[in-house]
C-alpha cells in the first residue's frame, strides 16, 4: 500500500522566520515520483517540485529546498526567510510507477506566516 | 505549464437535483483525468480515473451511480452528481494527465459545490 504523511498539522511562524514542513511516504516500488504543492485561500493547487526515486539531490528554488531522503523515506520541504504571502496548505504527494498515473496525498499542512 | 478548467467555479443546487461539472484540458489532449473531492480543511481524496473512451475507474467507496463521469473526448470529461444532498457539498477538483509529460497532472482551479 502507498501512503502519505504529514504529521504537522498546523504550523504558524512569524514572518522571516525558516520552516519546514515534514512528509513521510511508504510505497513498495521501486521507482516513484514525490511531489509538493501550495493551495492558497483560492483552493487552486499550485505545483512546486516533482522528485523522482532515482533523484537524491536535494534542490533549491529561491527561498524554497527540498530535502528527499530515501533512507527515512522522507521529502521534506523547507521556506527560508518565510513571508506571509506563504501562508497556504501545503501537500505532499505520491506517485507510484504504475501507469494508472494515481496521485497519493498527505493531509495537508497549514503554515500560517504572521507579520 | 498545460492549462486546465473547469466550470462552474461555485455552484450552489437545491437537494434533490442534478449538477454537472466540466473539466477541460485547453492546450493538450488528456486521455487521462481524474476526480478528486475535498472536504474542509482536509486532503484530496480520489474519486475515479476518468479514460477518455471508456468507463471510469471508481475508488472504493465512491458510488459509481451518485458521482456520473463520462469522458467523451480528449479534452473534456465531466462529473455529474446525481440527486445531490447536502453531504454532497464540497470542493470538487479535476486534473488532467498530459502522455507527452507522464510525470505530470495539471490541476482544474476547482468547483466549490453547495448543496442547500
Amino acid at each position: 500500500a502507498q501512503k502519505v504523511t504529514q504529521a504537522q498539522t498546523e504550523i504558524s511562524v512569524v514572518e522571516k522566520e525558516d520552516v519546514t514542513l515534514d512528509c513521510v511516504y511508504e510505497t513498495r516500488d521501486t521507482t516513484y515520483y514525490l511531489f509538493w504543492y501550495k493551495q492558497p485561500p483560492s483552493g487552486e493547487l499550485v505545483f512546486l517540485i516533482r522528485r523522482n526515486s532515482f533523484d537524491e539531490q536535494n534542490e533549491i528554488s529561491g527561498r524554497y529546498s527540498w530535502n528527499f531522503q530515501k533512507s527515512t523515506s522522507s521529502f521534506n520541504f523547507t521556506i527560508t526567510a518565510s513571508q506571509v504571502v506563504d501562508s497556504a496548505v501545503y501537500f505532499c504527494a505520491l506517485r507510484g510507477s504504475s501507469n494508472t498515473g494515481k496521485l497519493i496525498f498527505g493531509q495537508g499542512t497549514t503554515l500560517q506566516v504572521k507579520p | 505549464g498545460a492549462v486546465v478548467s473547469q466550470h462552474p467555479s461555485r455552484v450552489i443546487c437545491k437537494s434533490g437535483t442534478s449538477v454537472k461539472i466540466e473539466c477541460r484540458s485547453l492546450d493538450f489532449q488528456a486521455t487521462t483525468m481524474f476526480w478528486y473531492r475535498q472536504f474542509p480543511k482536509k486532503s484530496l481524496m480520489l474519486m475515479a480515473t476518468s479514460n477518455e473512451g471508456s468507463k471510469a475507474t471508481y475508488e472504493q467507496g465512491v458510488e459509481k451511480d451518485k458521482f456520473l463521469i463520462n469522458h467523451a473526448s480528449l479534452t473534456l470529461s465531466t462529473l455529474t452528481v446525481t440527486s445531490a444532498h447536502p453531504e454532497d457539498s464540497s470542493f470538487y477538483i479535476c486534473s488532467a494527465r498530459d502522455p507527452m509529460t507522464v510525470y505530470e497532472q495539471y490541476f482544474g482551479p476547482g468547483t466549490r459545490l453547495t448543496v442547500t
